[in-house]
């Protein structure tokens, strides 16, 4: 089955700098690799998502990045905030296949103000 | 997410209880998902359904039972706790007819067996 690893566990950075999360996946079939962001006492929610039919995607201050020779995606924060403390999960699935999400291990990114 | 609503939010519980953790949805998505959350271990599907007929193992089934009892509702079951389920359960729902299957989580449960 597929196994997806992620780090760095922890990340500090100051407030306005640059944040990034690296993710590998086992699996070359998965085709899909969201980003889920959990808040203290939430559930984790979907913020970025990037299928292997493309090599980046931006969202304003957020933006993912593939490389599937490599079987690694990677997630850019710019212009850290304060409320962009959270933990962050990344996930691949095999998409119109069995839809089932394997998740990284998460990590805790803080902002220091 | 208001839509995806897990009862209990913290349960305290003893060794070899029987307790019921309970999903609830009003997205009308047929597939319904529970996991389990240790620290630095990230999210772990324990079961899920794709729809109300529809029931299967995810990677660490053991110990536990799931029961669909309609479209919107999903429980699971802890059949003889143990102290180390002790952790945070999520249940989450998904949309197959979406190009997106984008997968939306309750609160979660808090569960601590002693």
């Amino acid at each position: 089955g597929e196994n997806v690893e992620q780090h760095p566990s922890t990340l500090s950075v100051q407030e306005g700098d640059s944040a990034v999360i690296k993710c590998t996946y086992s699996d070359s079939a998965s085709n899909y690799f969201p980003w889920y962001k959990q808040e203290l006492g939430k559930g984790p929610q979907l913020i970025i998502d990037i299928r292997s039919n493309v090599g980046e995607k931006k969202d304003q201050r957020i933006a993912v990045t593939l490389n599937k020779t490599a079987k690694h995606f990677s997630l850019h924060i710019t212009e850290t905030q304060p409320e962009d403390s959270a933990v962050y999960f990344c996930a691949a699935s095999i998409e119109f296949g069995n839809e089932k999400l394997t998740f990284g291990t998460g990590t805790r990114l803080t902002i220091i103000p | 997410d208001a839509d995806v609503t897990q009862t209990p939010r913290n349960r305290i519980t003893k060794t070899g209880k029987r307790i019921m953790l309970e999903c609830s949805q009003t997205k009308g998505h047929d597939r319904m998902y529970w996991y389990r959350q240790d620290p630095g271990l990230g999210l772990q599907l324990i079961y899920y359904s794709f729809d109300v007929k529809d029931i299967n193992k995810g990677e660490i089934s053991d110990g536990y039972s799931v029961s669909r009892q309609a479209q919107a509702k999903f429980s699971l079951s802890l059949e003889s706790a143990i102290p180390n389920q002790t952790a945070l359960y999520f249940c989450a729902t998904s949309d197959p007819t979406s190009f997106a299957e984008t997968q939306y989580f309750g609160p979660g449960t808090r569960l601590l067996v002693l």
